[in-house]
């Protein structure tokens, strides 16, 4: 099965510093890649995800970087401010039969914005 | 609560019980999951269904069962044979043809008491 790996799994920056997460995956054939916010105590909420036919995916501050001869995709916030502290998540996702899609989770970041 | 809600938000389970955690979604979405998330650890897939009245194991299905009697519900029972149950259980849900779109609950924390 797939298997996601993320580093690193503590980071903690400057506000206004930029913060890179990276991910590994192990399946070529996963082709959808979110990253998830949890904030402690909360649900994942979705931040922004990219597909296998783009390389790289940006919305304000944020963005999604994809390489898939490397099977590895980093997720890159600029600017970073004190509410952005939370863990990360990313995830890798491939149809298996049918409709059938599974999300695969790395293990999380921790990342701390110091004001 | 985004349209998913999962309840009680916490549960307390004696050794030796087992106990059954709710997830209700009025999204109309077809497929919904079960994940666990321990410190460290992630997110992990216990139980997924694709349709009502069929489910399939995940990557830790050992010691919970689950049904899917209708679309907008998928309880998930943590039993006695789960050795080590004490977690924080999210449940999620999309529409089947697409592989984005998930939307999680806001979680159950059980504590084994």
């Amino acid at each position: 099965g797939e298997n996601v790996e993320q580093h690193p799994s503590t980071l903690s920056v400057q506000e206004g510093d930029s913060a890179v997460i990276k991910c590994t995956y192990s399946d070529s054939a996963s082709n959808y890649f979110p990253w998830y916010k949890q904030e402690l105590g909360k649900r994942p909420q979705l931040i922004i995800d990219i597909r296998s036919n783009v390389g790289e995916k940006k919305d304000q501050r944020i963005a999604v970087t994809l390489n898939k001869t490397a099977k590895h995709f980093s997720l890159h916030i600029t600017e970073t401010q004190p509410e952005d502290s939370a863990v990360y998540f990313c995830a890798a996702s491939k149809r298996s039969g049918g409709s059938n899609y599974k999300l695969t989770f790395g293990k999380g970041t921790l990342l701390t914005v110091n004001p | 609560d985004g349209g998913i809600t999962q309840s009680p938000k916490y549960l307390f389970r004696k050794e030796g019980q087992n106990v059954t955690l709710s997830c209700e979604q009025n999204l109309n979405h077809d497929a919904m999951y079960w994940y666990r998330q321990d410190p460290g650890q992630g997110l992990r897939l216990i139980y997924y269904s694709q349709i009502v009245n069929d489910f399939q194991k995940g990557d830790i299905a050992e010691g919970y069962s689950v049904s899917r009697e209708k679309k907008e519900s998928f309880p998930l029972t943590v039993t006695s044979a789960q050795k080590n149950p004490t977690a924080f259980y999210l449940c999620a849900s999309r529409f089947q043809a697409s592989p984005d779109g998930y939307t999680f609950g806001s979680g159950t924390r059980l504590t084994v008491v």
